[in-house]
């Protein structure tokens, strides 16, 4: 089963335009991670917080995690047209299972 | 520097044939492996993961199921292909509570 839930499921802005994506998890974590995919490819790690810590920046992007109310959002400042992907968070529980959320799918018009 | 190998790339089979996937990783040793599967447009579902040789946890039992039969190589079976099991099918790895890193994944149909 998904652990996490995106929101919005797919985000359309305009190049320039800030996106921020939502992730909400169900049980106790020791990290949470984002990631990309671009159409029919692996997917590829952006950016890992762990538990004891609230917010995390790399480069244009900026994580926060909120682990009171089990949830996590993901801001990609300044878009560009090749931010354009599916962006996934992903929570280790217990035991390593890594398991990921429902993606949110990024639209940047040029 | 660690590298994670699945192929084929695309398998098209018939409907009661068997499946093998295979996954291996170079430079790491004692890796997490974990397979999943992804339908068009959606989220990726968990299906096996493994934190040792011979320690598989299944997350989605059916028609599926996973070995490691080496400390590198996480294999995806099938004796019997359903239509359902069309899908793309990604492997991954990690160090323990660590990033996860992805093969380029297998897109397998099921006619």
């Amino acid at each position: 089963s998904q652990q996490g839930e995106e929101d919005p499921q797919a985000l359309s802005i305009q190049e320039g335009e800030n996106a921020t994506m939502n992730c909400s998890y169900k049980t106790s974590i020791n990290n949470l991670q984002w990631y990309r995919q671009n159409s029919g490819r692996g997917l590829v790690h952006l950016i890992l917080i762990r538990s004891n810590e609230r917010e995390k920046h790399s480069g244009r992007l900026r994580v926060t995690l909120d682990t009171s109310k089990k949830s996590s959002s993901l801001l990609i400042t300044a878009s560009r047209a090749a931010d354009t992907a599916s962006y996934f968070c992903a929570t280790i529980s217990s035991g390593d299972k890594l398991t990921f959320g429902t993606g949110t799918r990024l639209a940047v018009r040029p | 520097s660690q590298t994670i190998h699945q192929w084929p790339a695309t398998l098209v089979q018939p409907v009661g044939s068997p499946l093998s996937l295979e996954c291996t990783v170079e430079g790491t040793s004692n890796p997490n492996l974990y397979w999943y599967r992804q339908a068009a447009g959606r989220g990726l579902q968990l299906l096996f993961y493994s934190v040792g040789i011979g320690q598989i946890s299944s997350e989605v039992p059916q028609n599926l199921s996973a070995s490691r039969p080496q400390d590198r190589q996480f294999i995806l079976s099938s004796k019997k292909l359903l239509l359902s099991d069309s899908g793309f099918y990604l492997c991954a790895w990690s160090d323990p509570g660590a990033r996860a890193f992805f093969g380029q994944g297998t897109r397998l149909t099921v006619v």
